[in-house]
């Protein structure tokens, strides 16, 4: 059964503390891993696709890498601003057009 | 000014009633998705649609019902049948690239549906 799971759960940080949010998934082939940024009450920001083993992206403090088993957002010196949850999801191949997303991280950074 | 919007932000709903929640996109994307989200689990899907007039059952349709007369236009009812239906729902689209819908997906403002 294709899974997506993320951990931690909730991550605290200080401003400036930089960490790596783990986003671990099993499918039967993976077709694209996608990663999002939610504020609470709102609806996911789209941040990063990656489609295959090596991959990486980045946006201003955000770096996202993808391996066969697992991705990671990297954070690096995050700001009070960048607290919000992390979703992760994954398009399997078979799926057809469903996505699977994980439950999330909720980040926490304090000034 | 391009995007999805959902309506209304905030619903309330009686036992024994059913409402309709509303999602418009101008993104001129094919498919559109409607989605659950409830504290502590991942987005949960309920239906979605690759094209007009054509849906698909998600992974918990039971008591829920959608339309797809026009491609602007996704509209999701919650029916009396829906025995807990308190949760943040969340509406998305989806274009199509060159390679195949590899894409990602899009989201809404969302609505929070709570029952009386």
């Amino acid at each position: 059964e294709d899974q997506v799971t993320q951990s931690p759960e909730a991550l605290r940080l200080q401003e400036g503390e930089s960490s790596s949010l783990n986003c671990s998934y099993t499918v039967s082939g993976l077709r694209g891993l996608f990663w999002y940024r939610q504020d609470p009450g709102k609806g996911p920001e789209f941040l990063f696709t990656l489609y295959s083993a090596g991959e990486e992206k980045e946006k201003e403090r955000l770096k996202a890498t993808l391996t066969k088993k697992e991705s990671f957002l990297h954070i690096t010196a995050p700001k009070p601003e960048d607290s919000a949850t992390y979703l992760c999801a994954v398009q399997a191949q078979g799926g057809g057009f469903k996505t699977i997303f994980g439950a999330g991280t909720r980040l926490f950074v304090k000034a | 000014d391009g995007g999805i919007t959902q309506s209304p932000k905030y619903l309330f709903r009686k036992e024994g009633q059913n409402v309709t929640l509303s999602c418009e996109q101008n993104l001129n994307h094919d498919a559109m998705y409607w989605y659950r989200q409830d504290p502590g689990q991942g987005l949960r899907l309920i239906y979605y649609s690759q094209i007009v007039n054509d849906f698909q059952k998600g992974d918990i349709a039971e008591g829920y019902s959608v339309s797809r007369e026009k491609k602007e236009s996704f509209p999701l009812t919650v029916t009396s049948a829906q025995k807990n239906p308190t949760a943040f729902y969340l509406c998305a689209t989806k274009g199509t690239s060159a390679i195949g819908s590899y894409n990602e997906q899009f989201f809404g403002p969302g609505t929070r549906l709570t029952v009386l």
